[in-house]
Order: C-alpha cells, then structure tokens, then sequence
C-alpha cells in the first residue's frame, strides 16, 4: 500500500504571495490532519479533515486554510506569506480519525519564505 | 490545559546501552499517549501508543513505554542502543475532539537522541 504522499516536497515563495500544499492519504484513509513544525516552535496541530468537512481547528490565524475532496485528498493554502511561516508542513492520514486508530505521516513539504 | 514535556532535548548514550527519554503530561481526562520518531529529512513513524489498556506498550524496534498515571508520564525505554536509533523522538498525547475524533494532538518539544558507537 503506497503511503502518504505530499507535494511539493520544496517551496521557495516570497513574503506576501500565497501557496497551495496538497496531501494524498493512504487509500481508504478518511481522516487527514496537517502539522506544521518549525524549530522554535515544534510540531503544531493545523486543521483536520474527515469527509470533506473540517472537523478540528488549532490555533492558527485564518491565512491557514484548507479543504478537502471526496477522495480524500487534502489541500492546504497559505495566503499573505510571511517569513515566520518558514517551515516543514506535515500531513497525516488515519483511517477514521480517532484514537483508536494511528497517523501516518508523509515526508512534509518544506516551504521557505524569503 | 493540557501539555506534553519532554525532560530532556537531547540524550546521548552509547551502543548497546540503555535508552531512557522521559516525557510528562498534564491533562484533566484520560488522555491518549503516543511516542513517534522522526529521521532526518523523514516523515514521523509511530512507535507505540496507550488507549487505556496495558499500562506498560510495546512498540517497534525494541520500545517499549510504561503509562503511570500518579507520575502523570509515559517514559519511553529500550534495553540496548543501536546505532540506528539515532534520531528525534516525540512524545504526543491526544485528548480526543469533537465528534470524538483524535481531535488536537499535543506533541512534545522532542528529544534528540545520539547513539555513539
């Protein structure tokens, strides 16, 4: 079974343009989170989604935003870059979302804000 | 408010020595309780986790976690270093969401482990 796959897996933008991540769960995985992680700041929680419908938010101004399609795919855009928002995006996918069940994680895309 | 600390950012041990990385939480409710490990340049691969059954997990590669709810920790432990075991550990608890979804997962700061030959 393929595993999570995020593209791109790089990305250089400049302070104020936007960007579009996008995340492939494993198959038949309905639950797909994102995570971004830089070094001040550690792993923070982003958005969840389950069955297009985002079902858990964390604490991030509303530039974050993300949606997702009905095969699950999952896609997360940034508007108004800025440089603080330098760092390795991850995307996890898990079958239903809950705890009895894990994430998986994809490589992350590591965006860069100049 | 819940939290996750992990003691200690880095924790140097030599081949074939014990590996200990301790993590506290802090939460009202029973919480979910997990160890991910993460490779340079690699996504994060779960290693164990605790939903409220056995108290002391057994995960991959050797690891092993025991849940102790009067010490509010979930210490993570492995009888002998390999020198693939180096990388950064996290610690992550989980106090369910909405819809009883996994909801906000709280990950620790992480632990770098260094494995000397």
């Amino acid at each position: 079974k393929a595993g999570v796959t995020q593209t791109p897996r790089y990305l250089i933008k400049t302070r104020g343009q936007q960007v579009t991540l996008s995340c492939s769960p494993i198959s038949g995985h309905r639950s797909v989170s994102w995570y971004q992680q830089t070094p001040g700041q550690g792993l923070q929680f982003l958005f969840e989604y389950f069955s297009e419908t985002q079902r858990n938010k964390g604490n991030f101004p509303g530039r974050f935003s993300g949606r997702q399609f009905s095969n699950s795919r999952s896609e997360m855009n940034v508007s108004t870059l800025e440089l603080g928002d330098s760092a390795l995006y991850l995307c996890a996918s898990s079958l239903t979302g809950t705890e009895s069940y894990e994430q998986y994680f994809g490589p992350g895309t590591r965006l860069t804000v100049t | 408010a819940q939290s996750v600390t992990q003691l200690d950012s880095h924790v140097s041990v030599s081949e074939g020595t014990p590996v200990l990385l301790r993590c506290n939480y802090s939460s009202s409710y029973s919480p979910s309780l997990f160890w991910y490990v993460q490779h340079p340049n690699k996504g994060l691969q779960l290693l164990l986790k605790y939903t409220s059954a056995a108290t002391l997990v057994k995960g991959i590669n050797g690891f092993e976690a025991e849940f102790k709810k009067s010490e509010t920790s979930f210490h993570l432990t492995k009888p002998s270093a390999h020198m693939s075991d180096a990388a950064e550990y996290f610690c992550v608890v989980s106090f369910g969401g909405y819809g009883g979804s996994q909801g906000n997962l709280i990950f620790g700061k992480g632990t770098k482990l260094s494995v000397k030959p």
